[in-house]
């Protein structure tokens, strides 16, 4: 069941420029949410996540947007650098402890940044 | 470096035959958790557990199995192998709970011939 999408395989931007990924998902019980990124050869690692009482949540050049009625969250990168060309995974959970019972991730984008 | 770590890197091995994946987790942390990648596709959540008890099921196959020992590293386990296994398999590990990030592991590469 592809309850998070991520419907771009993937994005080729301009160093410099603002690179943006997109997320959906279809269950409306989600109400965190988290970006990985990951390199070849290594597991993804947590970049910035936000729950559904935020609609923006901020870190350095990343900015995490969701739109809880669109159920779309967005992934912001200004300025984009070549050192952030990888695959990133949009993962979205249901609240409470047992969050692995129902965290589902997206099948990722592979971003290229190029110099 | 996550501080979880996965072994073996790499394996390789036939159809119809049962392998076994280490994970250890990131010091102090009480949940792991297992996940398949398959070519072209998400990460697939497995199994988590907590302190050496499962804590939750997503899409694992029968033939899979998974424990946590006393120690809390963890070991998951792939029986009756198919080509369809082949793929990453990552642990990662975690304090628990609704809001605390994951940890993962480096993976291992599973390939059935």
């Amino acid at each position: 069941d592809q309850q998070v999408k991520q419907n771009s395989p993937s994005l080729s931007v301009q160093e410099g420029r603002i690179s943006i990924l997109n997320c959906d998902y279809t269950n409306s019980m989600f109400d965190y949410f988290l970006w990985y990124k990951k390199y070849p050869a290594e597991g993804p690692t947590f970049l910035i996540s936000i729950s559904s009482i935020k609609d923006k949540n901020e870190d350095g050049r990343f900015t995490v947007f969701l739109n809880k009625s669109a159920k779309h969250l967005s992934l912001h990168i200004v300025p984009s650098q070549p050192g952030d060309s990888a695959v990133y995974f949009c993962a979205a959970g249901g609240g409470g402890f047992t969050i692995g019972n129902d965290m589902r991730f997206g099948a990722g984008t592979r971003l290229t940044v190029k110099p | 470096d996550s501080g979880v770590t996965q072994t073996p890197k790499h394996l390789i091995t036939a159809t119809g035959q049962r392998v076994t994946l280490r994970c250890s987790p990131r010091s102090g942390d009480l949940s792991v958790y297992w996940y398949q990648q398959s070519l072209d596709q998400g990460l697939q959540f497995l199994i988590q557990y907590y302190n050496g008890e499962e804590r939750a099921k997503g899409n694992i196959l029968e033939r899979f199995s998974a424990q946590q020992f006393p120690d809390l590293h963890s070991e998951l386990n792939l029986s009756s192998l198919e080509l369809g296994d082949s793929a990453l398999y990552f642990c990662a590990s975690g304090p628990g709970g609704a809001y605390n990030e994951q940890f993962f592991g480096p993976g291992t590469r599973l390939t059935v011939l």
